[in-house]
C-alpha cells in the first residue's frame, strides 16, 4: 500500500508570492492534517481535514489555508509569504477522526527567499 | 494546556548498547495517547510505538520499549541493541482522548531529542 505522498518535495518562493502544496493520504484514510516544522518553533499543527471540512486549526495567520477534495486529497495554500515560512512543510493522515495513528508523507520543503 | 517535554536535546549511544530517551508531558486529562515517532535524515516520519494512557502495562516493540508512568506524567523511550539505523530525530508527541466541541484532537510534539549511534 502507498505511503502518504506529497509534492513538491521542494519549493524556491520569493516574498510575497503564494504557494501551494499537495497531498494525497494514504488509500482508505480520510483524514489529512498539516504541520509546520522549524528549528526554532519545532513541529506546530496547522489544521486538519476530514470529508473535506476543516476540524481544528492551529494558531497560524490566515495567510495559511487549506482544503480537502473529495478524494480526500489535500491542499495547503500560504498567500502573501514571508521569510519566516520557510520551513518542511508534513503532511499526516489517518483513517478516521477516531484513529489515534497518524502517518507523515516525506514533506515539502520550502525556502523563501 | 498540554504541553510535552524532551529535556535531551542530543544523545549518543554505541551499537549494541541500550539508551532511553526522556519525555515528560503535562494535561489535566485522565484519557490521552502518547506516542514517540522516528526522524531520520531523510525526513520521513515513523511512528515507533505507542501508548495509551488508560494501559497500565508498558508497550513494546521489538527493541523499543517505553516506560510510562502515569502519575509522573513521565514516557521514556528505551532502545536496547541499539543499530545505526536507529540514529535519528526522536520526537515524543501527545494527543487527547476526549473532543471538545466537534473539534479533533491534534497530536502535540516535543522539541525531539537527536540520537547518535556510534559504530
Amino acid at each position: 500500500k502507498a505511503g502518504v505522498t506529497q509534492t513538491p518535495r521542494y519549493l524556491i518562493k520569493t516574498r510575497g508570492q503564494q504557494v501551494t502544496l499537495s497531498c494525497s493520504p494514504i488509500s482508505g484514510h480520510r483524514s489529512v492534517s498539516w504541520y509546520q516544522q522549524t528549528p526554532g518553533q519545532g513541529l506546530q499543527f496547522l489544521f486538519e481535514y476530514f470529508s473535506e471540512t476543516q476540524r481544528n486549526k492551529g494558531n497560524f495567520p490566515g495567510r495559511f489555508s487549506g482544503r480537502q477534495f473529495s478524494n480526500s486529497r489535500s491542499e495547503m495554500n500560504v498567500s502573501t509569504l514571508e521569510l519566516g515560512d520557510s520551513a518542511l512543510y508534513l503532511c499526516a493522515s489517518r483513517r478516521q477522526l477516531s484513529s489515534y495513528e497518524q502517518y507523515f508523507g516525506p514533506g515539502t520543503r520550502l525556502t523563501v527567499t | 494546556a498540554q504541553t510535552v517535554t524532551q529535556s535531551q536535546p542530543e544523545m549518543s549511544v554505541q551499537e549494541a548498547e541500550t539508551v532511553t530517551l526522556s519525555c515528560t508531558y503535562d494535561t489535566s486529562e485522565s484519557d490521552y495517547y502518547l506516542f514517540w515517532y522516528k526522524q531520520p535524515p531523510s525526513r520521513q516520519m515513523i511512528l515507533v510505538i505507542r501508548q495509551e494512557a488508560y494501559k497500565q502495562q508498558n508497550a513494546t516493540e521489538n527493541r523499543f520499549s517505553v516506560n510510562f508512568q502515569k502519575a509522573a506524567k513521565s514516557f521514556s523511550l528505551k532502545i536496547s541493541d541499539s543499530q545505526l539505523g536507529d540514529a535519528a530525530m526522536y520526537f515524543c508527541a501527545y494527543r487527547s482522548e476526549v473532543n471538545y466541541g466537534g473539534a479533533t484532537n491534534k497530536l502535540i510534539f516535543g522539541t525531539g531529542t537527536l540520537l547518535a549511534v556510534q559504530p
